[in-house]
């Protein structure tokens, strides 16, 4: 069965540092990937997917992603964190033949000035 | 554009009463689903739809039932509620072409509370 692990629950970083969200997915074949942000109150909204070709995923907000198959990994990433990205960050597999979404547990993240 | 609507926003229960969730959407999708979120556990998928008139259960479907009978719309029931089923819900839908492979939008989110 697909599963999705976030391993970090908390994160907590400076304004200005970089950022790595992780990701490990269980699925036997060629995985659809997704991370979606949640700010507090809010829907959820995309961040960036991965389908197929370049493992390395550009999405909004500056925030990019790579897919490494050989780890079953799909790790965000942000170069230089603002205080506007504090929210939660969600990670999720596609489960194949419909457009199911197994979701991670979530990382909330935490900035501080 | 009003995307995928979910009323009500806000929600409180006595246990053993019974709701419905409704959700809308404009967007001319076949694909739309119910997931719950709960602290520590992520979004877990309630139901789902392929299109009108075609339901599934997801991971956690006790306790709830749905119908499909237009594309439009995928209201979630609660025939009979319970405190464990306190929690913010989700609708999300997407086009359902080249399944897998497409993109969920998803409502606001509406938070039942089970007293």
């Amino acid at each position: 069965a697909q599963s999705v692990t976030q391993p970090d629950i908390h994160i907590t970083v400076s304004e200005g540092a970089s950022l790595e969200l992780r990701c490990n997915y269980s699925y036997g074949a060629t995985p659809y990937l997704f991370w979606y942000v949640q700010s507090p109150g809010q829907g959820l909204q995309l961040l960036l997917k991965y389908f197929s070709g370049d493992t390395l995923v550009q999405g909004i907000k500056g925030f990019e992603a790579e897919f490494k198959r050989s780890q079953s990994s799909f790790n965000l990433r942000k170069p230089s964190v603002h205080w506007s990205d504090a929210a939660e960050y969600f990670c999720a597999v596609g489960a194949g033949d419909t457009d199911k979404l197994i979701f991670g547990t979530g990382t909330r993240l935490q900035v501080f000035p | 554009n009003a995307g995928v609507t979910q009323t009500p926003k806000f929600q409180v229960l006595k246990t053993g009463q019974s709701m419905t969730l409704q959700c809308a959407q404009d967007m001319n999708h076949e694909y739309m689903s119910w997931y719950r979120q709960d602290p520590g556990m992520g979004l877990r998928l309630i139901h789902y739809s392929v299109g009108a008139g075609i339901t599934d259960q997801g991971e956690v479907p006790n306790g709830y039932n749905v119908s499909r009978s237009t594309t439009e719309d995928f209201p979630l029931r609660l025939l009979s509620a319970a405190p464990s089923q306190t929690s913010v819900y989700f609708c999300a839908s997407s086009s359902g072409t080249s399944s897998g492979a497409n993109v969920l939008t998803f409502g606001a989110g509406s938070r039942l509370t089970v007293l």
